[in-house]
């Protein structure tokens, strides 16, 4: 079955050092791929998306990601946290007419 | 550019009554979503409309579940008769085009408790 993993139920990082975010997927031709945000009380806002072209994508917040073919990733990552990052962070993706897969979330903590 | 507007923000009611979840999805979208997030089961897509058409309802639960959108302007999904089991926070997203091919834009939720 077509799906998207993330493997880290919940990640704790300093304020101010790097995060990366993992998602895996399974789809056999090259996926659309997204990272959204939840913040406690609202509803998902997207941060980026893949369909083609350069690997590594730029999104908003400061956030990228790079799809990793060979490793059927698309992680999202980011150089240094803000306390105001702390939230719940979904991958998504499918191919082109499939319906769109969310993972399982990753929550993020971020220590003072 | 309002977003999407789904109302009420919070919904309590008690077993076996009729609940009516809304949804304003932002003008131009054609596409529109209805999701459930519970703790359990993550974010599970109930329906998706397309220019105003049902095209997959496989994700409602059961014959309780109905969703409709009379048009290119509103939504509603109602539960009737509501269990405690749909308990859960529901989401309404919209986009421009169909599923995953431009991104969704979600509403702020609906948390809805039955006791």
């Amino acid at each position: 079955a077509q799906s998207v993993t993330q493997p880290d139920i919940h990640i704790t990082v300093s304020e101010g050092a790097s995060l990366e975010l993992r998602c895996n997927y399974s789809y056999g031709a090259t996926p659309y791929l997204f990272w959204y945000v939840q913040s406690p009380g609202q509803g998902l806002q997207l941060l980026l998306k893949y369909f083609s072209g350069d690997t590594l994508v730029q999104g908003i917040k400061g956030f990228e990601a790079e799809f990793k073919r060979s490793q059927s990733s698309f992680n999202l990552r980011k150089p240094s946290v803000h306390w105001s990052d702390a939230a719940e962070y979904f991958c998504a993706g499918n191919n082109a007419g499939n319906m769109l897969t969310f993972g399982g979330g990753t929550r993020l903590m971020v220590k003072p | 550019d309002a977003g999407v507007i789904q109302s009420p923000r919070h919904e309590v009611t008690e077993m076996g009554q009729e609940v009516t979840l809304r949804c304003k999805p932002i003008s131009g979208h054609n596409s529109l979503f209805w999701y459930r997030q519970t703790m359990m089961r993550g974010l599970e897509l109930l329906i998706y409309f397309n220019n105003n058409v049902p095209i997959d309802d496989s994700g409602m639960p059961e014959d309780r579940f109905s969703a409709k959108m009379p048009n290119a302007s509103f939504s509603t999904l109602k539960i009737q008769p509501s269990e405690p089991r749909d308990s859960a926070v529901y989401f309404c997203a919209s986009s421009t085009l169909g599923q995953g091919l431009s991104p969704l834009h979600f509403g702020n939720g609906t948390r809805l408790t039955v006791t």
